[in-house]
């Protein structure tokens, strides 16, 4: 059984660029959240994802958006990259009521 | 506002000895309760989860937390603290009320000396 698979593992970007984060949940699970974890800190909600909606959003600008698909797997764009964007990127899903599974992550620089 | 406090940022025991992490939380409700070990560079792996019932709960690689609602604290134990337990460890909260998201405290990294 499939934990939660994130893509790609590591990439680097240049400010001003667009990037592309991807998470497949693991497998009965229906809820996605995305975390950013900067260096030495601890993780920070993004936002969730249930029924294909923005469910909850914590506080990130605009610059951040995501979506769900049919099939439960996620998606988190980030427009215009800062240099303070850098930062390992979790994904984890959930049932509605239940326990996390975190993945292990995209690390993104921003340069 | 809801918030997660660990005290200890760094913390170095010797293999072999004991170990106890702190964790305190700020919230109106009950809330469900985590902790997640982190080593350098990848995702976080849950070592136990309270949501009701007994307040000590038993997790993996023979860690334990117990529930204390008068002190809102959820603090982790090992009775004996192997070199491989060195990484870093995060509390976090989850309250139904507010989405079920997760907030963390900011961790605290342990080092195990020989």
């Amino acid at each position: 059984d499939a934990g939660v698979t994130q893509s790609p593992t590591h990439l680097i970007k240049t400010r001003g660029q667009q990037v592309t984060l991807r998470c497949s949940p693991k497998s009965g699970h229906d809820t996605v959240s995305w975390y950013q974890q900067a260096l030495g800190q601890g993780p920070q909600f993004i936002f969730q994802y249930y029924e294909e909606e923005e469910r909850q959003r914590g506080n990130f600008p605009d610059r951040f958006s995501g979506h769900q698909f049919p099939n439960y797997s996620s998606e988190l764009n980030v427009n215009a990259l800062l240099l303070g964007d850098s930062a390992l990127y979790l994904c984890a899903s959930s049932l509605v009521q239940g326990g996390y599974t975190f993945g292990s992550g995209t690390r993104l620089t921003v340069v | 506002a809801q918030s997660v406090t660990q005290p200890d940022i760094h913390i170095t025991v010797s293999e072999g000895a004991s170990l106890e992490l702190r964790c305190n939380y700020s919230y109106g409700a009950t809330p469900y309760l985590f902790w997640y070990v982190q080593s350098p560079g990848q995702g976080l792996q849950l070592l136990l989860k309270y949501f009701s019932g007994d307040t000590l709960v038993q997790g993996i690689k023979g860690f334990e937390a117990e529930f204390k609602r008068s002190q809102s604290s959820f603090n982790l134990r090992k009775p004996s603290v192997h070199w491989s337990d060195a990484a870093e460890y995060f509390c976090a909260v989850a309250v139904m009320e507010y989405g079920n998201k997760l907030v963390f405290g900011a961790g605290t990294i342990l080092r195990v000396k020989s």
